[in-house]
């Protein structure tokens, strides 16, 4: 699986929109980029994934560069409910090939 | 709908002792993965079934370790015997397979090994 690169930690103020990048330049053609994230003590949560294309969806959006090589996670009106560590993976996810790799991933903190 | 079923939810046994952890998953979800998250190490990836077979093994440990999935809606993961090294947080997800589903995981189990 390609690897990514996250920054250890970001902070962002509640209402504003947070930006996460993610580094991913070795990825592969039929590699997808999730993002998941986890709120203490629970289980990670699926946000979105993507190929290529921007995705949003009830959660956040994605926008994916066009060379692939990066992307940011944009959760549009911040609450201090998404205070977390937010995962960005990347992987084929095909059948036989389900598995995701976790990194240390970035913790968000949302500011009152 | 019910969610990922992990049980117990915290277990706290001395080592030697055989530990079994339990899950269910989502109704409908052929995928199951179990994990294991540790401030050293983070998240990983122990084993995953698809349509109760065991597809990728190449996390577990070791050979303490077994994981089992007798049918759809039901999934064991035994370290016997335990160690104080396998203390953790255990979670299980489930998913959708045919590619590219996401993963919903449980609220996982906290294992404490004395």
């Amino acid at each position: 699986d390609a690897k990514t690169t996250q920054p250890t930690s970001m902070d962002c103020a509640e209402g504003r929109a947070a930006n996460l990048p993610c580094n991913h330049s070795t990825i592969s053609g039929n590699e997808y980029v999730y993002w998941y994230r986890q709120i203490h003590s629970q289980g990670p949560q699926y946000i979105i994934h993507g190929l290529k294309n921007n995705e949003t969806n009830e959660m956040a959006s994605l926008i994916i560069t066009e060379d692939r090589k990066s992307s940011t996670l944009i959760l549009p009106h911040a609450t201090l409910r998404d205070t977390a560590v937010y995962y960005c993976i990347v992987s084929p996810a095909n059948f036989g090939n389900e598995k995701l790799t976790f990194g240390t991933g970035t913790r968000l903190t949302i500011i009152p | 709908d019910a969610g990922v079923i992990q049980s117990p939810r915290h277990e706290v046994t001395e080592m030697g002792q055989e530990v079994t952890l339990r899950c269910k998953p989502i109704s409908g979800h052929n995928s199951l993965f179990w994990y294991r998250q540790t401030m050293m190490r983070g998240l990983e990836l122990l084993i995953y079934f698809n349509n109760n077979v065991p597809i990728d093994d190449s996390g577990m440990p070791e050979d303490r370790f077994s994981a089992k999935m007798p049918n759809a809606s039901f999934s064991t993961l035994k370290i016997q015997p335990s160690e104080p090294r396998d203390s953790a947080v255990y979670f299980c997800a489930s998913s959708r397979s045919g590619g590219r589903q996401p993963q919903h995981f449980g609220d996982g189990t906290r294992l404490s090994i004395l």
